[in-house]
């Protein structure tokens, strides 16, 4: 149980086009949905909280503009990395907790979508 | 704020060998703690869990324990895999609201046959 499957694994593509990237949570709902980045060689960073029906929450340092988050329902939700240039190239990983908000559970992880802008 | 803080890699042990990765954290109130481990090109899976004092988190031959006198949890196995081989992330979860997840840097294991 407590599957979270992302799409696509991997992306190539021309600089100025925009990606989308999905975060669906298999088997159980969530409420809240986490968004990292990953570059090579060192830890996860957290770029946003995204939150069922209402507006993302971005860390310090993160374009909400360049990095459009939709969690359009309880079980999916999306990263759309707008006109991509090649520093956008990174590992993108996303999470869900299961039992919600306020539960004690671990985040599950999604296996990642590397993104290479050309 | 929270942090962590791991050994830094790379660590190359031969196949059999005990394995410690140190991992101390920084945190108000009292968070939960994790071990994560990342194969090559894959995402994260939870290794094990600790969400109290004392508790001990244990899977697949790795254990740790959850020190708040040291606030540490580091991670041991008595005898290591070729299959073992990943990169492994300590992390903690703050209590309350969206409880937030903060990793260390990771540390990269390489098992030898």
């Amino acid at each position: 149980g407590a599957v979270v499957s992302q799409h696509p694994s991997r992306v190539i593509c021309k600089s100025g086009t925009s990606v989308k990237i999905e975060c669906r949570s298999l088997d159980f709902q969530a409420t809240t949905m986490f968004w990292y980045r990953q570059f090579p060689k060192q830890s996860l960073m957290l770029m946003a909280t995204s939150n069922e029906g209402s507006k993302a929450t971005y860390e310090q340092g993160v374009e909400k503009d360049k990095f459009l988050i939709n969690h359009a329902s309880l079980t999916l939700s999306t990263l759309t990395v707008t006109s991509a240039h090649p520093e956008d190239s990174s590992f993108y990983i996303c999470s869900a907790r299961v039992g919600g908000d306020y539960s004690n559970q671990p985040q599950h992880f999604g296996d990642g979508t590397r993104l290479s802008i050309l | 704020g929270d942090s962590v803080t791991q050994m830094e890699g790379p660590v190359t042990l031969s196949e059999e060998a005990f394995l410690t990765i140190n991992c101390t954290y920084t945190a108000t109130g009292y968070p939960s703690l994790f071990w994560y481990v990342q194969y090559p090109g894959e995402g994260l899976q939870l290794l094990l869990k600790a969400t109290k004092a004392d508790d001990k988190g244990s899977n697949k031959g790795f254990e740790a324990t959850y020190r708040k006198e040291t606030t540490s949890f580091h991670l041991e196995k008595g005898s290591v895999q070729v299959s073992d081989s990943a990169v492994y992330f300590c992390a903690l979860s703050d209590p309350g609201g969206y409880q937030k997840v903060t990793f260390g840097t990771g540390t990269k294991l390489q098992v030898i046959p």
